[in-house]
């Protein structure tokens, strides 16, 4: 079935590096523009990056904007997120989701990282 | 990067009509129109409606969507205990080059 699944999410002091990757299956990643959203505890959804389907655009919201990298492997099925300099307020479950008709269709479970010393 | 405006929560009955209010301006929701997600605590989002007022299959036809200018609407009839979630909006906005999303509306049933 049609599914997204993340993973690299964890706890990792101010400054440091994480690295998020999204498996994705049940659908042609290929064809799809692929996105990465996040949640902070308690809060409502911030959108954090896009990649196009064929990797040649890509848009960041201005608080993750020189940090953050997103990236996508098509030959694997799977989008990643290099997270550099982070912080304590990236603390967020992140999900990775799919763009499709103008509207972030499927979804992941999410993984959860957390900022702190 | 400015969002989208919703009201933080919204109060009804069983068996009641909501509806819920997502505003931007002329570069995302009056331009683009909006989508609707809802998100049950603990779980991912999933999407109600795109391009306005179009559903995913599987979606229940109690709810439908509209836009007026800048705002974008979500009605759902015949309120359940599972409508109880929250509600967002979303929609890319051509003038920065970003998805923006309202902060969620809580309903209540």
């Amino acid at each position: 079935q049609v599914q997204l699944v993340e993973s690299g999410g964890g706890v990792v002091q101010p400054g440091r590096s994480l690295r998020l990757s999204c498996a994705a299956s049940g659908f042609t990643f290929s064809n799809f523009a692929m996105h990465w959203v996040r949640q902070a505890p308690g809060k409502g959804l911030e959108w954090v990056a896009h990649i196009s389907y064929h990797e040649i655009n890509e848009h960041y919201a201005d608080s993750v904007k020189g940090r953050f990298t997103i990236s996508r492997d098509n030959s694997k099925n799977t989008l990643f997120l290099q997270m550099d300099s982070l912080r304590p307020e990236d603390t967020a479950v992140y999900y990775c989701t799919c763009e499709s008709l103008d509207a972030f269709d499927i979804w992941g479970q999410g993984t959860m990282v957390t900022v702190s010393s | 990067q400015a969002g989208l405006t919703q009201p933080p929560s919204v109060s009804k009955g069983l068996r009641q009509t909501a509806t819920l209010t997502c505003t931007g301006n002329s570069n995302n929701v009056g331009n683009q129109g909006a989508a609707w997600l809802q998100q049950h605590q603990g779980h991912p989002p999933k999407l109600l409606s795109y391009r306005n007022n179009n559903r995913p299959s599987g979606i229940s036809e109690r709810l439908s969507a509209s836009r007026s200018g800048n705002t974008a609407s979500l009605t759902i009839t015949g309120l359940q205990p599972e409508d109880e979630a929250d509600y967002y909006c979303s929609a890319w906005d051509s003038a920065l080059s970003v998805w923006v999303f309202g902060g969620g509306t809580k309903l209540t049933v």
